[in-house]
Order: structure tokens, then C-alpha cells, then sequence
């Protein structure tokens, strides 16, 4: 089975200063992963898309910047925080193919104060 | 594109009734639909799953039921659990949009003692 990890779980920042929140993939090799982000009592919007090492798909203009270095590593980056950009924060994977479910790493709970 | 949405935002049942979590979708060439939930500061968690090709399919104490012709799914949750309190999603994938979902609001289903 697929394990998505995700750190650090919570984590308050300054408007203006950089970010980099990390997932890794466990248990399976060429996942397709993604990014999301929830809104307070909202559904789930999804930030960017990756199929494989280098290759990234944002879906809506933001401040944000998304990087896959390694087929199980994906990072979400920006280099000056907003305060619109404080959100829950999810990495997700699917087993590629025609595998639609995706599975979700714990979040990373991102306040910028 | 498509757009998914559920038709109430809060449920509230009591324990040991059956629970009905309801959602429509939009793209008839939508092919994949699945149901997640999610509780409180924690990733969503895949429940069940179901292809264009069937129209129900059951798990373990949850059923799901799709009618194509209207464009509707639903969620049924037989004998609720104070555990089941949660936030469900319904998300629904293969409209051309390669592996990627696209997730309704979510519903709070408050399962009362």
C-alpha cells in the first residue's frame, strides 16, 4: 500500500519569509502526486500536479511553486508568504495509470501571521 | 471541466440510524467517483470507490450508488457510529482531465447519541 508523508505538521511563518513544506511517497515507484489546499471548512483545491521527476502542472496562478527532485519527493515552495497563502496544506498520491484514488498524507496546518 | 457539489452541508442522524450523503456532478464523460472522509486536522481518507460501469457498489457497512442518468452519487453509511462523525467528500474523476480529481464542499455528518 501507499504511504504519503508530510512535514512539518504545523507551522506559523511572517508575511514576506519564505516556505518549503515536503512530502515523500512510501510503497509504490512512478506515483502521480499532487498538492491541495483547504480552506477553512471548504472543499479542497488543487495547487499542482506532477507525473513524473521534473515535471510539474500548476493549476490555478498563485504565489506558490511546486518541484519534484526524486520520483517519491515532492515540494511545495514560495519565496515570500502572503497572508492569503495560510491554509491546510495536503499531499496526495495515485498509483498512476488508470488508478484514480488518491491517498492523503496527514497535512501541514500553515498560518501566516 | 466539472464541478461537483453536495447537496447539504451538515447532516445530523442519530446512532444506529442509517446515514444518506448525497452529491451531484456535472461532466456525463466523468467516469471514476469516489467518497473520502475526513475528520478533524487529519488528510482525507478513501472509503470506496465506483466506476462509470456499475451502479452500486458496497463495503463494509457503507454502500454507493450512482445514477449517470441524473448525475448523481450518494453515500449510505448503515448503522452510524459516533466514529463516523466526520467530513465526507465526494470527488469525481476521468472527464479528460488525465488522473485528476476534482472534490465537492464536503459534508459534516453529526451523528448524535
Amino acid at each position: 500500500s501507499q504511504t504519503i508523508h508530510q512535514w512539518p505538521a504545523t507551522l506559523v511563518q511572517p508575511v514576506g519569509s519564505p516556505l518549503s513544506l515536503e512530502c515523500t511517497v512510501e510503497g509504490t515507484s512512478n506515483p502521480n502526486l499532487y498538492w491541495y489546499r483547504q480552506a477553512a471548512g471548504r472543499g479542497l483545491q488543487l495547487l499542482f500536479y506532477s507525473v513524473g521527476i521534473g515535471q510539474i502542472s500548476s493549476e490555478v496562478p498563485q504565489n506558490l511553486s511546486a518541484s519534484r527532485p526524486q520520483d517519491r519527493q515532492f515540494i511545495l515552495s514560495s519565496k515570500k508568504l502572503l497572508l492569503s497563502d495560510s491554509g491546510f496544506y495536503l499531499c496526495a498520491g495515485d498509483l498512476g495509470g488508470v488508478r484514480y484514488e488518491q491517498y492523503f498524507g496527514p497535512g501541514t496546518r500553515l498560518t501566516v501571521t | 471541466g466539472e464541478s461537483v457539489g453536495l447537496h447539504l452541508p451538515t447532516l445530523s442522524v442519530q446512532e444506529g440510524d442509517n446515514s444518506i450523503i448525497n452529491c451531484a456532478y456535472s461532466n456525463s464523460a466523468s467516469d471514476y467517483f469516489i467518497w473520502y472522509k475526513q475528520e478533524s486536522g487529519k488528510g482525507p481518507q478513501f472509503i470506496i470507490d465506483i466506476r462509470s460501469n456499475m451502479d452500486k457498489r458496497q463495503g463494509q457497512r457503507v454502500t454507493v450508488l450512482l445514477n449517470k442518468t441524473v448525475k448523481h452519487l450518494s453515500l449510505q453509511i448503515a448503522a452510524t457510529q459516533p466514529g463516523d462523525s466526520a467530513v465526507y467528500f465526494c470527488a469525481v474523476g476521468g472527464s479528460g482531465g488525465g488522473n485528476k480529481l476534482t472534490f465537492g464542499t464536503g459534508t459534516q455528518l453529526k451523528v448524535e447519541l
